[in-house]
């Protein structure tokens, strides 16, 4: 069964790195995923693709500030120097045919 | 490029409701196409999708009670949704992937979302 798994909570200073983990279930390590941001009382906005090479494709408007990689099964979202509207909830979302599968989010504490 | 959605309201345990989402900038017919439902406090819970061929796919939840379906002529993607419970209680998003473009399923434009409440 394809399943993403994530910390539900994460924390880092203002100006600092975060680093956050999606982690694909048994069998399905070269899957890519799709990450996507959250902000308080506002509907999902995609972040970027990340391939299962590791390269990434990111949305229109998305701050170098966001960045992907990969080790194995899992997914990283890298955000550097921290801002107050980083503050926000994180989803990694995949899909096979006929279906599309998020991870339970991650909730982002700027400090 | 963006997506509406309309639709939402409140409606009886048992009741029925069609949401609507309005296309533009692209082709709804040419795209993969999905809602998204997010209850109050939890995650992201994708429901439904169609392929620009005209298949369908549903999460177990809400097999047999929701169908999906589109308007070319109107460029916009439908959700009828019967038989509603408690548990259907959510904001429901539609959304594109990149399917047709990329041959992938990141979703990759998001509607701003129709809050649905199920109540008596």
């Amino acid at each position: 069964q394809l399943v993403l798994t994530q910390s539900p909570s994460a924390s880092a200073s203002l100006g600092a790195s975060v680093k956050l983990t999606c982690t694909l279930s048994s069998g399905h390590s070269s899957y890519a995923i799709a990450w996507h941001q959250q902000q308080p009382e506002k509907g999902p906005r995609y972040l970027m693709k990340l391939n299962s090479d590791g390269s990434h494709n990111k949305g229109d408007g998305i701050p170098d500030r966001f960045s992907g990689s990969n080790s194995g099964a899992e997914r990283y979202l890298t955000i550097s120097s921290l801002q107050s509207e980083d503050e926000a909830d994180y989803y990694c979302q995949t899909w096979g045919t006929g279906i599309r599968v998020f991870g339970g989010g991650t909730k982002l504490t700027v400090l | 490029v963006q997506l509406v959605e309309s639709g939402g309201g409140l409606v009886q345990p048992g009741g029925s409701l069609r949401l609507s989402c309005a296309a533009s900038g692209f082709t709804v017919s040419s795209s993969c196409m999905s809602w998204v439902r997010q209850a109050p406090g939890k995650g992201l819970e994708w429901v439904s999708l169609i392929y620009s061929g005209g298949n369908t796919y549903y999460a177990d939840s809400v097999k047999g009670r929701f169908t999906i379906s589109r308007d070319s002529s109107k460029n916009t993607l439908y959700l009828q949704m019967n038989s509603l419970t408690g548990e259907d209680t959510a904001v429901y998003y539609c959304a594109r992937d990149d399917w047709a473009v990329a041959g992938t399923g990141a979703i990759d434009i998001w509607g701003q979302g129709t809050m649905v409440t199920v109540s008596s």
